[in-house]
């Protein structure tokens, strides 16, 4: 079955530290995102990806960094500079043109200790 | 960036009761989407909308987009347990280039049996 795989389900990081969150999907799709959910709030868009090699900043991009090197994953990066990054992150997909309902990963909860 | 207000920010119902949220923006948006989020899962599309006045159910959900294409509802008939969730509306402005989203800050749905 086609979908889109976030790992791991759950992460813990030091202060300090990098750490690098997994999304890979097999839709065949285009377009790549990643959303950050803190509770009580929306989602907030920290990057997305058009197309292979190609990326652009969200809303909330200073802390974090992506790549697009093959269609299929999109992985984040979310570095020290990032002040509070405990969160629920989410990575979804998109088709091409003309179709704009996003498919969703399961999420990665980012706890930093 | 673009600001949608959903509401209620949180609802607690009897089962069998029927549910009402909506979303607005003070701009023109034009593709409104309905996501349902489980505890401690990816969000999943529930109904899209794409044109002014449409009206598309899916199930016991009824969603539309509104005549001002500033607003969007989602009602929930015959609520059952497993209704029990975070709905999301997102939206997609009129003048927003390329496939980004934004999204709502969600309705907490509570069911009681």
């Amino acid at each position: 079955d086609g979908g889109i795989t976030q790992s791991p389900k759950y992460l813990f990081r030091k202060e300090g530290q990098n750490v690098t969150l997994s999304c890979e999907q097999n839709l065949n799709h285009d377009a790549m995102y990643w959303y950050r959910q803190d509770p009580g709030q929306g989602l907030r868009l920290i990057y997305y990806s058009q197309i292979v090699n190609d990326f652009q900043k969200g809303d909330i991009a200073e802390g974090y960094s992506v790549s697009r090197e093959k269609k299929e994953s999109f992985p984040l990066t979310v570095t020290s500079a990032q002040k509070n990054p405990t969160a629920f992150y989410l990575c979804a997909s998109r088709p091409g043109q003309g179709t704009y309902g996003y498919t969703f990963g399961s999420g990665t909860r980012l706890t930093v200790v | 960036g673009q600001q949608l207000n959903q509401s209620p920010q949180s609802m607690f119902i009897q089962e069998g009761e029927d549910v009402s949220m909506n979303c607005t923006s003070s701009s023109i948006f034009n593709t409104w989407l309905w996501y349902k989020q489980d505890p401690g899962e990816g969000p999943v599309l529930l109904i899209a909308l794409y044109k002014a006045g449409e009206l598309t159910s899916n199930g016991r959900l009824t969603a539309q987009f509104g005549i001002t294409r500033k607003d969007s509802f989602l009602n929930i008939s015959a609520s059952i347990p497993s209704d029990v969730g975070i709905y999301f509306c997102a939206g997609r402005p009129r003048e927003t280039s390329g496939s980004r989203l934004t999204f709502g800050e969600g309705t907490q749905l509570t069911v009681n049996p």
